[in-house]
């Protein structure tokens, strides 16, 4: 089972730049989300998906954006990068919803992203 | 505004010892809460879930208690092993679609 995959693994950008993080996960799981984890913060909810065509904003959403045109594919934007954004990026996947809220989460192995 | 949050930052135990880790959150009104491993490098591997109405849940050598009443979580783990070391996270569940994670234990397992 390939469960959760982000790619790339590392990326570096210079300030301004664009790039799409990758998030796909074959576990035919509705919901989906993007956190990023940095020290002293913890891990923090970016957006979230409960379904292809529905997403919406979680704790920390400015300067991303994400789509869900497909069940298995969440991508991430990042528009215009700043050093801010400097993090390790993880995407998440849990259990159909007809399941209930009790259904563990599923993560990916993240992607280290560097601004400069 | 849910927090959560884990206490001790870190710790370093021999092999063999029973330990506790433990953690906290301030709204009582949540759906469940987790217990995630993390190992340098890699994403969160989910170890025990407790549902609002259950009192703890095992797996193997791990048990997790829930009390909310008093907002607490604890994570035991029997018999400790250096391959238990890693970071110990746990997220609280408020609402359908969000979870609120602690900072962690970093936890150290010496031969």
């Amino acid at each position: 089972n390939a469960g959760v995959t982000q790619t790339p693994k590392f990326q570096v950008l210079k300030t301004g730049q664009s790039m799409t993080l990758q998030c796909a996960q074959d576990m035919n799981h509705e919901y989906m989300s993007w956190y990023r984890q940095d020290p002293g913060m913890g891990l923090r909810l970016i957006h979230y998906s409960v379904g292809a065509g529905i997403t919406d904003q979680g704790e920390v959403p400015n300067g991303y954006n994400v789509s869900r045109s497909t069940t298995e594919d969440f991508p991430l934007r990042l528009l215009s990068a700043a050093p801010s954004q400097t993090s390790v990026y993880f995407c998440a996947s849990s259990s159909p919803l007809t399941a209930g809220l009790n259904s563990p989460l599923h993560f990916g192995n993240g992607t280290r992203l560097t601004v400069t | 505004k849910q927090e959560v949050t884990q206490i001790p930052a870190a710790l370093s135990v021999p092999e063999g010892e029973n330990l506790v880790l433990n953690c906290s959150f301030t709204d009582s009104a949540i759906y469940n809460l987790q217990w995630f491993r993390q190992d340098p490098g890699k994403g969160l591997t989910s170890l025990l879930l407790i549902q609002s109405s259950q009192r703890e849940q095992t797996s193997g050598r791990l048990n997790a208690s829930l009390d909310k009443s008093s907002g607490r979580s604890t994570l035991y783990i029997a018999a400790s092993q250096p391959g238990d070391s890693a970071t110990y996270l746990c997220a609280a569940r408020t609402s359908g679609s969000r979870l609120t994670f602690g900072e962690g234990t970093q936890l150290t397992v010496n031969p």
